[in-house]
């Protein structure tokens, strides 16, 4: 099945800097990618949709300034925290559509998750 | 109304009992449907999906769609504690584009 590599897995860094979070499709291409951040015991909130070869698409209340995704391939897409602060501590998770299921001409879709990256700013 | 809602619970089952977890969802024009499980700390991996009317079943696992009534279910038959997690429902419909709108997600505990 479909793959989809996160890292780092976990990250601490001091207020103030920024972080970089890697998202891969391994065996198959995503020209769209979607980026989440889920607060303990809530459920999962779209951050931004990542597009290959273009802007990503922010949702109302994230800050694209702050929240920076590049998508440069169709294999890889980025999301950099830059300047953070403690309440950005977070797990942000990744997600890439792909083939699930075909047949009789209609395909159907799935999302694959990245493994998540817990970010801790102190 | 929230796009997609479910019972926060927590739901508490015997083991070896059937836990039964619902979905309602707002858009009519709603295709496909999935549930996930999330454990603690863990991101969230595909259980089921399902596009037609009906119940489709996967080993211990039944999905049931009725789309009059915009309600779909997650079953799960002789439950045991490792299915302690939390389950989330995800609607893909036409007014969503390629993304998919979450419920908040119904945390399941299994008792031995």
């Amino acid at each position: 099945g479909a793959v989809v590599s996160q890292h780092p897995s976990r990250v601490i860094c001091k207020s103030g800097t920024s972080v970089k979070i890697e998202c891969r499709s391994l065996d198959f291409q995503a020209t769209t990618m979607f980026w989440y951040r889920q607060f303990p015991k809530q459920s999962l909130m779209l951050m931004a949709t990542s597009n290959e070869g273009s802007k990503a698409t922010y949702e109302q209340g994230v800050e694209k300034d702050k929240f920076l995704i590049n998508h440069a391939s169709l294999t890889l897409s980025t999301l950099t925290v830059t300047s953070a602060h403690p309440e950005d501590s977070s797990f942000y998770i990744c997600s890439a559509r792909d083939l699930i299921s075909g047949g009789r001409g209609k395909s159907n879709y799935g999302y694959t998750f990245g493994s998540g990256t817990r970010l801790t700013v102190v | 109304q929230k796009e997609v809602e479910q019972n926060s619970g927590p739901l508490s089952v015997p083991e070896g009992a059937i836990a039964s977890l619902n979905c309602t969802y707002s858009d009519r024009g709603s295709q496909s449907f999935f549930w996930y499980r999330q454990y603690s700390g863990k991101s969230p991996e595909l259980i089921m999906s399902i596009y037609s009317n009906g119940d489709k079943e996967d080993g211990r696992f039944t999905a049931q769609l009725n789309k009059a009534s915009q309600y779909v279910s997650l079953l799960i038959r002789d439950s045991q504690p490792s299915d302690s997690a939390t389950y989330l429902c995800a609607v893909n419909g036409r007014n969503y584009g390629q993304n998919f709108v979450f419920g908040p997600g119904t945390r399941l505990s299994v008792l031995p």
